[in-house]
This record gives structure tokens, C-alpha cells and sequence, in this order.
């Protein structure tokens, strides 16, 4: 079945330490995306990027990196330089010219 | 305001009635809007889309959109204890590129028994 897997679903991370969200997509899909969810508010996009080696950031990309390097996965990585980096992070998906989303199921993190 | 605004809730609505969701919208946000349904801990789900002033029916569901108010409704027939989630209005800005999403906050609709 087509979708997109987030790995891992949970993490947790020490502050100072840097930490990769997977995401892959097997919908044939140009175009991705990595939003953030705090509890109680809607989501924030961090990066985008609508086809191999190309992305662009977000409202939100200070202290969050990604790279494209397949059309089927869009990393994201956590560094230590977010101030506040406990959330829900979800990688969605969409086709060309629609900006109808697919989503994952979501990694939530914790920094200890 | 705002680019994306959705009314505070949350809305609680008995089985069998119309819950009635809203969202008002800025000039940046003026493309095309969608509707997600997010249960508890789960990720956002794609329910509605509308491009295009006046309504769209789908099952239970119908969206609203009225670009000359920058107003945009979902309304949700027959409710359901399982429409209980939280319902996100999402509009794409004009001249961007597609998918660049803008999400309201969020409104937590319960229906009870």
C-alpha cells in the first residue's frame, strides 16, 4: 500500500544532541514537507521541497536542517541550535500543482 | 490578524445534530482551503477541499467558501460521536507554491451521546 513512514514514532534527546526524523514516501509524490504541531495549535511548516536536491525553509526553519537527495525520502534533523525542540513533527506529501496533503503518522519529541 | 483564524471552540454538539466549524482568512491566504480532521494523538487527515466561492456537499460534510467575507465553513451533518476531533482549516497563499499550507489553530469538536 502506498504511504508515508515516519521513523521513529517516539525519541527522545538530551539537550545539546543533534537527531534525524526519517521520512519516505512510496506515493510517487514530488513534493514534501515537515510541519511541527504544538500542543493545542495548528501546524507550522519547517521545510518544503518540491523536487530532488532543492528545498526551501519555512516560517520556522531556525535550527532544523533537511536534504533531498531521493524523490522518496525527506529527512529532517533536529539540532542542538532549537531552542525548543519537544513537538509533534509530521512529514506530509502531496502531487504536483495540489495542495492536498498526505501525511505521516508522526514523530513526537522530547528532550530531556 | 491572523492569516488563518478559526473560531475558539471547543464545540460540543449532542448525536444527530449539525456541528458547525469556522474560519476567517487574510488577504495572503485567498487560494484554496481544506479541511483536516486530526484525532487525539494521531496525524491530520484530509477531509474537504474547495477552490471556488459557494458550497461543496461530500457524505455529511459540506464546505462553504465565501471569498468576499474571507470566510470559509465546514458543517457536519448528522454528527457522529466519531467526528470527535479536531478540525483544521488550512489556505494556500496566492502566488505560492502549491501545497505551502497556512493552518488555523485548531477546533476540538466533541459529539456526546
Amino acid at each position: 500500500d502506498g504511504g508515508i513512514t515516519q521513523s521513529p514514532k517516539y525519541l527522545f534527546r538530551k539537550e545539546g544532541q543533534n537527531v534525524t526524523l526519517s521520512c519516505e514516501q512510496n506515493l510517487n509524490h514530488d513534493a514534501m514537507y515537515w510541519y511541527r504541531q504544538d500542543p493545542g495549535q495548528g501546524l507550522r511548516l519547517i521545510y518544503y521541497s518540491q523536487i530532488v536536491n532543492d528545498f526551501q525553509k519555512g516560517d520556522i526553519a531556525e535550527g532544523y536542517s533537511v536534504s533531498r537527495e531521493k524523490k522518496e525520502s525527506f529527512p529532517l534533523t533536529v539540532t542542538s541550535a532549537q531552542k525548543n525542540p519537544t513537538a509533534f513533527y509530521l512529514c506530509a506529501s502531496s502531487i504536483r500543482e495540489s495542495g492536498e496533503l498526505f501525511f505521516g503518522e508522526g514523530s513526537r519529541l522530547t528532550v530531556l | 490578524q491572523k492569516e488563518v483564524e478559526q473560531n475558539s471552540g471547543p464545540l460540543s454538539v449532542p448525536e444527530g445534530a449539525i456541528a458547525s466549524l469556522n474560519c476567517t482568512y487574510s488577504d495572503r491566504v485567498s487560494q484554496s482551503f481544506f479541511w483536516y480532521r486530526q484525532y487525539s494523538g494521531k496525524s491530520p487527515e484530509l477531509i474537504m477541499s474547495i477552490y471556488s466561492n459557494g458550497d461543496k456537499e461530500d457524505g455529511r460534510f459540506t464546505a462553504q467558501l465565501n471569498k468576499a467575507s474571507q470566510y470559509v465553513s465546514l458543517l457536519i451533518r448528522d454528527s457522529q460521536p466519531s467526528d470527535s476531533a479536531t478540525y483544521l482549516c488550512a489556505g494556500v497563499a496566492g502566488g505560492t507554491s502549491y501545497g505551502k499550507l497556512t493552518f488555523g489553530q485548531g477546533t476540538i469538536l466533541t459529539v456526546h451521546p
